[in-house]
């Protein structure tokens, strides 16, 4: 079985452009969790998708927004950049919407702004 | 604030050693907590969890403890072998089922 796909696995934008990362869950799996990982913050809950519907936000700036789709892939849009969003974005995916240890992760966009 | 610390960035432990991770949280409310293992270029995958009604859980090498009254727990991974070396993740779920998670560690399993 295929694990969880990003795209892209590398990006490069300047600020003030927004940015679309893409996320393919396991097969099966309905539940899709956005996550961003800074050096020293760990990871930071962004948000959580279940069945097309938003579950769980974290706290992050309304820059940040998500969508799932019928097929449970998900994306992530940041618009505006700024120079702190400059971080890896990893995505997990699970069975279902509790039991966080089943999650499995993505290997992650590293997105870079200058 | 964070709410879950791990407060050695980086740990370096012969091979065959026992080698302590270490992980402290400020919210009595976590009863959940889980440790993940990350690799470079790839996401962290689940290694041990534990409930706050348990104060150890054991998987072969691994062993987490939880102190709740000290709000801290330790993942004990023995004997170490190279293919430990990795970064550890301390997460604790809250009543959202939503993970808070540490900073990480990095272990180094020296030969």
């Amino acid at each position: 079985k295929a694990g969880v796909t990003q795209t892209p696995r590398y990006l490069i934008k300047t600020r003030g452009q927004q940015v679309t990362l893409s996320c393919s869950p396991i097969s099966g799996h309905r539940s899709v969790s956005w996550y961003q990982q800074t050096p020293g913050q760990g990871l930071q809950f962004l948000f959580e998708y279940f069945s097309e519907t938003q579950r769980n936000k974290g706290n992050f700036p309304g820059r940040f927004s998500g969508r799932q789709f019928s097929n449970s892939r998900s994306e992530m849009n940041v618009s505006t950049l700024e120079l702190g969003d400059s971080a890896l974005y990893l995505c997990a995916s699970s069975l279902t919407e509790i039991l966080q240890e089943t999650q499995y992760f993505g290997p992650g966009t590293r997105l870079l702004v200058l | 604030d964070q709410q879950v610390k791990q407060n050695s960035p980086s740990l370096s432990v012969q091979e065959g050693r026992i080698s302590i991770l270490n992980c402290d949280y400020t919210n009595s409310m976590f009863d959940y907590f889980l440790w993940y293992k990350k690799y470079p270029a790839e996401g962290p995958t689940f290694l041990i969890s534990i409930s706050s009604i348990k104060d150890k859980n054991e998987d072969g090498r691994f062993t987490v403890f939880l102190n709740k009254s000290a709000k801290h727990l330790s993942l004990h991974i023995v004997p170490s072998q190279p293919g430990d070396s990795a970064v550890y993740f301390c997460a604790a779920m809250d009543s959202n089922y939503q993970l808070i998670w540490g900073a990480g560690t990095k272990l180094i399993i020296k030969p």
